[in-house]
């Protein structure tokens, strides 16, 4: 059973639309949670992290967390040609030794 | 360093071979971790390091798989006796477990190939 799961896409929205990627987790003890952007041929970088329930905003960005439906997401609005990547959900195990990452949603922005 | 480096960034082995992947976190970084990535996949988790010591060792695959680090900066992992299904990036992340955040702060990966 994965820990981690996410919509595997690929999502195709059109330039200036909002983008809304969903994860899901098993772990009830998890307090961390993060997504990663990752383009083709290129690492993983973090763009949000979140820790408490309700919507964190970062410009463009927001991440919203629901710990009692275990669910996170991550809304980008005005979408650019440039969001077009993967996006990895990562969410820190009880114990905080180790993040497990999803398998990751692939975002196609369409100018 | 300004960010961490792996090497080599490209590995072609054959098959029986043993390989050494390194990685160098960043400075003042005591956390550091191994993960896999297969063509088209997500990060599959392979080891944790706090300082020297790994207490998660869960993800490795098989005894073929090590990995250790040296004086809380450096680690080396070998993969030996390479087989085809071991082809994939290696990446390596490092992070400052005391930070709020924890970001990991991934190196550009070892893309390795088993003839």
């Amino acid at each position: 059973q994965k820990e981690v799961e996410q919509n595997s896409g690929p999502l195709s929205v059109p330039e200036g639309a909002i983008a809304s990627l969903n994860c899901t987790y098993s772990d009830r003890g998890s307090q961390s949670f993060f997504w990663y952007r990752q383009y083709s041929g290129k690492s993983p970088e973090l763009i949000m992290s979140i820790y408490s329930n309700g919507d964190k905003e970062d410009g463009r960005f927001t991440a919203q967390l629901n710990k009692a439906s275990q669910y996170v997401s991550l809304l980008i609005r005005d979408s650019q040609p440039s969001d077009s990547a993967t996006y990895l959900c990562a969410v820190e195990n009880t114990g905080g030794f180790k993040t497990i990452f999803g398998a990751g949603t692939r975002l196609f922005v369409k100018a | 360093g300004a960010g961490v480096s792996q090497s080599p960034s490209n590995k072609v082995t054959e098959k029986g071979k043993d390989v050494e992947l390194r990685c160098d976190p960043i400075s003042g970084h005591t956390a550091l971790y191994w993960y896999r990535q297969r063509l088209g996949q997500g990060l599959e988790f392979l080891i944790y390091f706090q300082g020297n010591s790994a207490p998660d060792k869960s993800g490795l695959p098989s005894d073929r798989f090590s990995a250790e680090r040296t004086g809380e900066s450096v680690s080396t992992l070998t993969i030996q006796r390479t087989q085809q299904e071991d082809s994939a990036v290696y990446l390596c992340a490092s992070s400052n477990y005391l930070a709020v955040t924890e970001e990991q702060f991934f190196g550009p990966g070892t893309r390795l190939t088993v003839l």
